[in-house]
């Protein structure tokens, strides 16, 4: 079946602009993590979500940082001003049931800020 | 949440056992322990999952002692495809699971 898919794979984008980054879990899951990583770190927790219900969002670097997931599917990470440290790979992972399972981790979202 | 410390790197040849150690002093009653892989450009991959004692699944074995201190990884005849970096996470499962991931273990298998 599918997996954790997540759009776009690559984004450049410059200084001061607004990005949103989306995730597709695998359908049925219930939970569902962003992460953010740096080369050559393990992954940085971000927020996540049971459902619709934003969980744990104590992650997130700054009010520029926002997720959601309106209809407890698809999820959207936005970066309002972005600055050139946000650069990294940006990570969803979803899991069947309640926060602790097994997370099946999405092939990221590259983001380059110049 | 409980802070695990594993060693930075290890190295190993195909076919040996290799066993990964993560300390977890303060873990709490409700916290399970959880193994991660991970290859370069790809995001981690779910390996195991324990409480206590021990957990055996077809790619690796989880060792935990009675005070729960501590995990022990083993990853049985590795190959060269097994380099990786390996993460240890601990957490509570019954109400919540903000996932720490930290620095992981670099496990370089040589030929």
């Amino acid at each position: 079946g599918a997996g954790v898919s997540q759009s776009p794979r690559y984004k450049v984008t410059k200084r001061g602009q607004d990005v949103a980054l989306r995730c597709d879990p695998i359908s049925g899951h219930v939970s569902l993590y962003w992460y953010r990583q740096a080369l050559g770190q393990g992954p940085e927790f971000l927020t996540y979500f049971n459902y619709e219900a934003q969980q744990d969002k104590s992650g997130l670097p700054n009010d520029r940082f926002s997720a959601e997931r309106p209809e407890g599917s698809i999820s959207t990470l936005t970066i309002q001003r972005t600055e050139q440290r946000d650069s990294a790979m940006y990570r969803c992972a979803s899991s069947p049931g309640l926060a602790g399972d097994e997370q099946y981790f999405g092939p990221g979202t590259r983001l380059t800020v110049t | 949440l409980a802070k695990t410390t594993q060693p930075i790197s290890m190295d190993s040849y195909e076919g040996q056992e290799v066993n990964i150690t993560c300390s977890h002093n303060n873990i709490a009653t409700n916290d399970y322990i959880t193994w991660y892989q991970q290859f370069p450009s790809q995001g981690p991959r779910f390996i195991i999952q324990g409480y206590k004692t021990k957990v055996t699944n077809e790619v690796a074995s989880l060792f935990i002692p009675a005070d729960r201190k501590s995990s022990t990884l083993s990853l049985p005849r590795v190959s060269l495809s097994d380099t990786a970096v390996y993460y240890c996470l601990v957490g509570d499962r019954t109400g919540g699971f903000k996932t720490i991931f930290g620095a992981g273990t670099r496990l370089f298998v040589k030929a």
